[in-house]
């Protein structure tokens, strides 16, 4: 079954602190793999996405197919960080039914 | 460009009455989407597009109905609401399938 895990549901760092966020995929194929991000009282948007190889607002995310995982890193977080952060999976079967995470809740202490 | 649009942003409705929401898009995306938002649940599909006139089941469908009359709007209906489907439904459009999705702003839905 097509699915994405994301196992923590909130993460608390200091500012400062290196952040991962975790995201775990479970597809037979190659899939595509993005990060969308909810900042308060804003709507959904994408952050970055696995074929970019970007780095955005100092975030990045690798691609590994051995571990089935596409992590969310950031060397030093930043309180403007704070937000809901959803990894997704679109399968590249020709379908266009995306795959989101439960996400997860990020919090930069001051 | 207003982008994404939903309407309403806000609704309560009784057990057993009928609503549509109503998402635009002036972007002129092919591909629309409906998603609900439920805590611990993440994000779920309920139905999408891929052109006007064109509508397909996602994830989890039953209960509700679409329709794609016009390329800029894609209406959600609930014929007979259930607590259940108390949530927040989000609105999303692509160019195409592959492309990055624009999400509405949400409307939140209770049922009671």
């Amino acid at each position: 079954a097509q699915r994405v895990t994301q196992p923590e549901k909130l993460l608390s760092v200091f500012k400062g602190a290196p952040v991962e966020l975790k995201c775990n995929y479970s597809y037979s194929g190659s899939p595509e793999l993005f990060w969308y991000v909810q900042y308060s009282r804003q709507r959904l948007q994408l952050l970055l996405r696995h074929i970019s190889r970007e780095s955005i607002k100092g975030f990045t995310a690798d691609l590994n197919k051995g571990e089935t995982s596409f992590h969310l890193k950031k060397p030093f977080a930043q309180e403007e960080d704070s937000a809901m952060y959803y990894c997704a999976l679109r399968p590249t079967s020709g379908t266009y039914k995306y795959i989101f995470g439960t996400g997860t809740r990020l919090k930069v202490l001051a | 460009n207003a982008g994404v649009t939903q309407t309403p942003k806000f609704r309560v409705l009784k057990t057993g009455q009928s609503m549509t929401l109503l998402c635009a898009q002036d972007m002129n995306h092919e591909y629309m989407y409906w998603y609900r938002q439920d805590p611990g649940m993440g994000l779920r599909l309920i139905h999408y597009s891929v052109g006007e006139g064109t509508t397909a089941k996602g994830e989890v469908p039953d209960g509700y109905n679409v329709s794609r009359l016009k390329k800029q709007n894609f209406l959600l209906g609930l014929e007979s609401a259930a607590p259940s489907q108390t949530s927040v439904y989000f609105c999303a459009s692509s160019y195409r399938g592959y492309n990055e999705q624009f999400f509405g702003p949400g409307t939140r839905l209770t049922v009671l």
